[in-house]
């Protein structure tokens, strides 16, 4: 298996534009999971989806994100408009039932 | 609500050096206990878990006990190798852990093993 693939691996974006991330899951998991990671926040849950529905948005900084999942093998995080303070390493994760959570390698994204 | 406190770091030792790596936990059941690594560049992978008191998980040398007393899940390895340099999450998740239960992590700490 592929595991977790995420793209961009890197993105350099300019303040104000729009930012999309996304996340191919592993084949047969049914809950997917946005995180962010900062020196200075640590590792945060923004958002996380099972079975393609959205469970728990309560991480998501404000309205400038949203996320989505339109079918079991992919979804989108998407930063409208981008700003500086918006750079981080984003991680999207997936896991099938009870078992562990799989991360994919991150998109590192720099607004300036 | 849930909260996960590691040790500050960051941990340097040298190499066959005795690890701990202190984690606390505040949850209002009866969370499962993990510890995550994320070594350079990568995504984070599980590397032990336990899931109810007394537990202890184990794997690539690494142990960890829950204990529900002192509200602790402590990472240890006996010896230390280089390749063991990263950064460890110590994570929690409300039982029963199912479908719709999320991770709360720790603000992890980096290990720096020196040959």
């Amino acid at each position: 298996d592929a595991g977790v693939i995420q793209s961009p691996r890197h993105e350099v974006t300019e303040m104000g534009q729009e930012v999309t991330l996304r996340c191919k899951p592993i084949s047969g998991h049914n809950s997917l999971f946005w995180y962010r990671q900062t020196m200075m926040r640590g590792l945060e849950l923004l958002i996380y989806f099972n079975n393609n529905v959205p469970i728990d948005d309560s991480g998501m900084p404000e309205d400038r994100f949203s996320a989505k999942m339109p079918n079991a093998s992919f979804s989108t995080l998407k930063i409208q408009p981008s700003e500086p303070r918006d750079s981080a390493v984003y991680f999207c994760a997936s896991s099938r039932g009870v078992d562990e959570q799989y991360f994919g390698p991150g998109t590192r994204l720099t607004v300036t | 609500g849930d909260s996960v406190t590691q040790m500050e770091g960051p941990v340097t030792l040298s190499e066959e050096a005795f690890l701990t790596i202190n984690c606390t936990y505040t949850a209002t059941g009866y969370p499962s206990l993990f510890w995550y690594v994320q070594y350079p560049g990568e995504g984070l992978q599980l590397l032990l878990k336990a899931t109810k008191a007394d537990d202890k998980g184990s794997n690539k040398g690494f142990e960890a006990t829950y204990r529900k007393e002192t509200t602790s899940f402590h990472l240890e390895k006996g010896s230390v190798q280089v390749s063991d340099s990263a950064v460890y999450f110590c994570a929690l998740s409300e039982a029963p852990w199912g479908a719709n239960s999320k991770l709360t992590f720790g603000k992890g700490i980096t290990l720096s093993v020196r040959p």
